[in-house]
């Protein structure tokens, strides 16, 4: 069964960098994914799209403070010079054989 | 740029039908798949179905098989979710999304990374 787990909070300081973690089933490692930022009371935002090999594409717009990787099924969201508009819900977003599977989130907050 | 207005929010009563739109525009309608997602209050997101347009064949997560309709128009360029039997666990914001597509080798198309998202739509399910 396809799954995503995500950790439910991460904290960092104003201006660092925080790490946030999608794993994938294991028997769906090679799977790529897309993360999303929903800001509190907005609807979700596409950040990027993240292969397996760390190779991602990102959507209009979205600040280079943005990255992301990937490690066997762990697939990574890295948001560096935290600003206080990142604290928000991040998803992630994975797809095969007609259906697709969100992760249960995880939320930022900034300190 | 792919741009998706829906319709607006709706009460409604446990046991009757609500019908979200989804209008398209700056693209090629049948060149991307729509995906319906909700989220409850306080919840994460959800995803619901899809339809990938080329295909006509929607999919639909089993948790609301036989309860949801998803469709499309391509003259309109607008995408419908239904969903019936309403109950109060239904309240929540839907969303909808648009992603490329591809064809798998097992017969699936299947939409890739949501790029694009509705502004959501609030269904309230009361009494």
């Amino acid at each position: 069964q396809l799954v995503l787990t995500q950790s439910p909070s991460a904290s960092a300081s104003l201006g660092a960098s925080v790490k946030l973690t999608c794993s994938l089933s294991s028997e769906h490692s090679t799977y790529a994914i897309a993360w999303h930022q929903q800001q509190p009371q907005k609807g979700p935002r596409y950040l990027m799209k993240l292969n397996s090999d760390g190779s991602h594409s990102k959507g209009a717009g979205i600040p280079d403070r943005f990255s992301g990787s990937s490690s066997g099924a762990e697939r990574y969201l890295i948001i560096s010079s935290l600003q206080s508009e990142d604290e928000a819900d991040y998803y992630c977003q994975t797809w095969g054989a007609g259906i697709q599977v969100f992760g249960g989130g995880t939320k930022v907050t900034v300190l | 740029q792919v741009q998706l207005v829906q319709s607006g929010a709706e009460v409604k009563k446990p046991g009757s039908s609500v019908k979200v739109s989804c209008k398209a525009s700056g693209g090629i309608f049948s060149s991307y798949g729509i995906s319906w997602v909700r989220q409850a209050p306080g919840q994460g997101l959800e995803w619901m179905g899809g339809l990938i347009p080329l295909s006509g064949t929607p999919h639909y997560a089993q948790k609301f098989q036989g309860r949801v309709t998803i469709t499309a128009d391509e003259a309109t360029s607008t995408a419908y979710m239904e969903l019936s039997s309403l109950r109060s666990e239904d309240t929540a914001v839907y969303y909808c999304a648009k992603g490329r597509y591809y064809y798998e080798t097992s017969g699936y198309f299947t939409s890739e990374a949501f790029d694009v998202w509705g502004q959501g739509t609030m269904v309230t399910v009361s009494s």
